[in-house]
């Protein structure tokens, strides 16, 4: 079966910037999380979407924003970008939460 | 707030030897503790632990999980030089309705050296 997709694999931005990533899930997986991956910071959750619905967010601003279509495929937005949003972002699909997550191979953003 | 560390955040070992990776949690709702190993960019899964004092065997892998303690540990026999990565230690809390949030430790990066 086909893995978790994320496009694009790279982007850079500039400050200020908006920009929109996207994870197509396994088929018949209905949930979809995001995370955020840093050195420093390690994995940070971002939120979570199950059926079209954000069940779950994590302490970010609201400058991240996300949503999930009928399809389970989810899109995740950062407006006005920051220098420290540079990271790999990391998208996680399961048929019911964190049970059998299985991972894309991330987005890697760089903001300059 | 849930928290999870793990330590050490970092390990150098030489082809052979047996390491043992730590994860300590406090976790509302604890739910269970997974082990993911990451590579280069996607972690891949490793184990799902949910009751207190039952090892999880794959291979040279093992974990365990103390639940009145609060940690799990992730052992790894005879290392090769493929076990190099970053592994990773989560805990889940159950939120309700089929409903589990996972908190990420920041990962214990293992180079094996041969």
């Amino acid at each position: 079966k086909a893995g978790v997709t994320q496009t694009p694999r790279y982007l850079i931005k500039t400050r200020g910037q908006q920009v929109t990533l996207s994870c197509s899930p396994i088929s018949g997986h209905r949930s979809v999380s995001w995370y955020q991956q840093t050195p420093g910071q390690g994995l940070q959750f971002l939120f979570e979407y199950f059926s079209e619905t954000q069940r779950n967010k994590g302490n970010f601003p609201g400058r991240f924003s996300g949503r999930q279509f009928s399809n389970s495929r989810s899109e995740m937005n950062v407006s006005t970008l920051e220098l420290g949003d540079s990271a790999l972002y990391l998208c996680a699909s399961s048929l019911r939460g964190a049970y059998g997550y299985t991972f894309g191979s991330g987005t890697r953003l760089t903001v300059v | 707030e849930d928290k999870v560390v793990q330590s050490p955040l970092s390990l150098v070992v030489h082809e052979g030897d047996t390491v043992t990776l730590n994860c300590s949690y406090e976790v509302t709702n604890f739910r269970s503790l997974l082990w993911y190993k990451q590579e280069k960019k996607a972690p891949t899964f490793l184990f799902m632990l949910t009751s207190s004092g039952i090892e999880k065997k794959s291979g040279r892998l093992s974990s365990i999980l103390d639940k009145k303690e609060l940690f799990s540990i992730l052992n790894i026999t005879a290392t090769q030089t493929g076990d190099s990565a970053v592994y990773l230690c989560a805990a889940a809390r159950d939120s309700g309705g089929s409903n589990y949030k996972l908190t990420f430790g920041k990962g214990t990066l293992l180079t094996v050296n041969p």
